[in-house]
C-alpha cells in the first residue's frame, strides 16, 4: 500500500531562515512520482516539484530545492531565504505509474514565516 | 492558458440534500480528478475520469459519484448528504501521453452541509 508520512505538522521560522520540510513515503512499485504541493490560504493546491523514481538527482529551482533517496524512502524539500509569502501548508505526494493519476498525499506541514 | 475551473466556490447545503460540483479542465487536459479534503481526513482520492470513463476510485461510498464529458469537463454528484460530506472538494487535470502526468489543481469547491 501507498503511503506518505509528513512527521512536521507545524513549522514556524523567521524571513530569511532556511527550511526543510521531510516527506518519507512508502510503495511496492519500483517506478513512481514524488510531488511538492504548496497551499495557501485561499486553498488551490499549487504545483512546485516532481521527481521520477528513477531519476534521483537533485535539483535547485531559484529558492527551491529537493533532496531525493530512495534508499531511505525520502523526498525533503527545501525553501532557501523564506518570505512571508511562503506561508502555507506544503504536501508531498506519490502517484504510482500505472494507467492512473491518482495521488496519495502526506497530510501537510504547516509553514509559518514570521517577518 | 486557463487553468483549472470550478463551480460553484462555495456552497450551503442540508442533510439529505444532493449536491453536483462541476470542474473544467484546462485545455487538452483528458483526465480529470477528484479530492476531498477535509481537517481530519486530509487530502482523500475520490476518483479520476479519462476519456468520459471511470479509471480509478477511492474508497467512498455509493454516494460519491461523477462523471466526464467528451469535452473532458467533469461533474462530481454526491446524494443524501451527511454532515461529514462538509469539506474542500478539489479537482484536478491532467495531461495524459502515455507516462504519469502532473495534476494541476482548481481552486476547489467549499461544500457545508447544515
Amino acid at each position: 500500500a501507498q503511503k506518505v508520512t509528513q512527521a512536521q505538522t507545524e513549522i514556524s521560522v523567521v524571513e530569511k531562515e532556511d527550511v526543510t520540510l521531510d516527506c518519507v513515503y512508502e510503495t511496492r512499485d519500483t517506478t513512481y512520482y514524488l510531488f511538492w504541493y504548496k497551499q495557501p490560504p485561499s486553498g488551490e493546491l499549487v504545483f512546485l516539484i516532481r521527481r521520477n523514481s528513477f531519476d534521483e538527482q537533485n535539483e535547485i529551482s531559484g529558492r527551491y530545492s529537493w533532496n531525493f533517496q530512495k534508499s531511505t524512502s525520502s523526498f525533503n524539500f527545501t525553501i532557501t531565504a523564506s518570505q512571508v509569502v511562503d506561508s502555507a501548508v506544503y504536501f508531498c505526494a506519490l502517484s504510482e505509474w500505472g494507467g492512473s493519476e491518482k495521488l496519495v498525499f502526506g497530510k501537510g506541514t504547516k509553514l509559518t514565516v514570521n517577518p | 492558458k486557463a487553468g483549472v475551473t470550478q463551480t460553484p466556490r462555495y456552497l450551503i447545503k442540508t442533510r439529505g440534500q444532493q449536491v453536483t460540483l462541476s470542474c473544467s479542465p484546462i485545455s487538452g487536459h483528458r483526465s480529470v480528478s477528484w479530492y476531498q479534503q477535509t481537517p481530519g481526513q486530509g487530502l482523500q482520492f475520490l476518483f479520476e475520469y479519462f476519456s468520459e470513463t471511470q479509471r480509478n476510485k477511492g474508497n467512498f461510498p455509493g454516494r460519491f459519484s461523477g462523471r466526464q464529458f467528451s469535452n473532458s469537463r467533469s461533474e462530481m454528484n454526491v446524494s443524501t448528504l451527511e454532515l461529514g460530506d462538509s469539506a474542500l472538494y478539489l479537482c484536478a487535470s491532467s495531461l495524459v501521453t502515455g507516462g504519469q502526468e502532473t495534476q494541476y489543481f482548481g481552486p476547489g469547491t467549499r461544500l457545508l452541509v447544515l
